[in-house]
């Protein structure tokens, strides 16, 4: 299994403004990933984040609005820039370990008003 | 591609009556399968996965799966539910390289007392 953490665990937040997610993972792994959840939906993977090189991005998912960071092998940061409502929802950051399996943080529910 | 589908948005059940939640899966390759929960206010947590080896798969909390190529079915059971069951399940399916997962819409489990 994998040990990760989030910060902030739950924010509310200001439309126009940005808000910084951190992802703290146990130990080194290759890949992370940062997944979006809204009220009542399923997951939706944001982008795919390798240590050493950009992150890609999914279909609808900008780094202008998205930006990610991932420093080293075992932190990455999310952000959401100029928030409005639509952006509140759980954010949620996930690696891949061990047999193709993907574990997830408790996630970082955002409220933008 | 490779895509998942869950049938029944919500499901009801009486406490200490059999839980099944059912998910079905398109795969051009063999897939891997996983089930995740998500209790109220938290992340997703594994509850067992797929993984080409025994099709019949034992997770966590009294939970199984069985893998049905023949009807390219993954569906969740539990022989009693209790309440502390009630929570929502998602099916997911990755490619081997696990580069690549897809997420079910999603089941909220409700057990009435």
């Amino acid at each position: 299994s994998a040990v990760i953490s989030q910060k902030p665990s739950r924010d509310i937040c200001q439309r126009g403004t940005s808000l910084t997610i951190q992802c703290q993972v146990d130990s080194q792994v290759t890949m992370m990933f940062w997944y979006r959840q809204q009220p009542g939906q399923s997951l939706t993977l944001i982008a795919t984040a390798n240590q050493g090189s950009e992150a890609t991005y999914e279909s609808g998912f900008v780094i202008d609005k998205f930006p990610i960071s991932r420093p080293n092998l075992t932190f990455s940061t999310l952000t959401v820039s100029n928030m409005s409502p639509e952006d509140s929802s759980i954010y949620l950051c996930s690696v891949a370990r061990g047999g193709n399996t993907i574990y997830f943080g408790e996630g970082s529910w955002l409220t933008v008003v | 591609a490779q895509s998942v589908t869950q049938l029944g948005s919500h499901v009801s059940v009486s406490e200490g009556a059999l839980v099944l939640l059912r998910c079905n899966y398109s795969s051009s390759v063999p897939p891997y399968l996983f089930w995740y929960v998500q209790y109220p206010n938290q992340g997703l947590q594994l509850l067992l996965k797929y993984t080409s080896a025994a099709t019949l798969v034992k997770g966590i909390n009294g939970f199984e799966a069985e893998f049905k190529k023949s009807e390219t079915s993954f569906h969740l059971t539990k022989p009693s539910a209790h309440m502390s069951d009630a929570a929502e399940y998602f099916c997911a399916v990755s490619d081997p390289g696990g580069n690549q997962f897809y997420f079910g819409t999603g089941t909220s489990l409700t057990v009435i007392p």
